[in-house]
């Protein structure tokens, strides 16, 4: 079935240090893809999408490109902040018909330190 | 993008007893969602909340357990019945909106539920 795996965690930064999450994902056809952030103690809140091959997402000083031939849809940012610690979670989904449910990976832990 | 609220932020509960989930939403929406997230876990996707008829349950969900309203476009809510310890997790609805509808999806901020 249709699946996303991220690298596992937790991420520990410095500030100001270049930042990479790895995304894959296993999927029959040609889904969206999501990157969510779930701050401390607060819900999930989208960060940036891309609906098709070679697209890039962004928002906020992060980055993912949507790379169909290595099925990836890595995140990245040049320079964290501490205000960047949170989970991050990598999504696919599938355009209407469907339940369009989105299918979650199991969520990233970035730690940033001063 | 949607403003999503839920009731009640957070609760604790006893074994046995049951406890309803409101979501509401400041716009017109035609899909909305419920996800668990149990501790340290991803999203599941509970059920898919139709307007007007049943909601629509995923594999390892039924009706008896999770109760689904969606009595019109802009409020559902979930029900967890004859809770268990098990059932302690973070209960999230969302809603399919804007672009082609059910791709992206806005979150409300989530019901911390635990069971003793």
């Amino acid at each position: 079935g249709d699946s996303v795996t991220q690298m596992e965690g937790p991420v520990t930064l410095s500030e100001e240090a270049f930042l990479t999450i790895n995304c894959t994902y296993t999927a029959t056809g040609y889904p969206s893809l999501f990157w969510y952030v779930q701050y401390p103690g607060e819900g999930l809140q989208l960060l940036l999408k891309a609906t098709k091959a070679d697209d890039k997402g962004s928002n906020k000083g992060f980055e993912a490109t949507y790379r169909k031939e290595t099925t990836s849809f890595h995140l990245e940012k040049g320079s964290v902040q501490v205000s960047d610690s949170a989970v991050y979670f990598c999504a696919l989904s599938f355009y209407g018909g469907s339940q369009g449910n989105l299918i979650f990976g199991k969520g990233t832990k970035l730690s940033v330190k001063p | 993008s949607a403003v999503i609220s839920q009731k009640p932020s957070r609760d604790i509960c006893q074994r046995g007893t049951s406890l309803t989930i409101q979501c509401q939403v400041d716009s017109q929406v035609t899909m909305m969602f419920w996800y668990r997230q149990q501790p340290g876990q991803s999203l599941t996707l509970i059920a898919t909340a139709n307007q007007g008829s049943e909601a629509t349950y995923e594999s390892g969900f039924v009706i008896d357990k999770f109760p689904i309203s969606r009595p019109n476009l802009t409020f559902s809510t979930l029900t967890v019945s004859n809770m268990s310890p098990e059932d302690s997790s973070i209960y999230l609805c969302s809603v399919g909106y804007g672009g082609r509808s059910g791709e992206t999806q806005y979150f409300g901020p989530g019901t911390r539920l635990l069971v003793l």
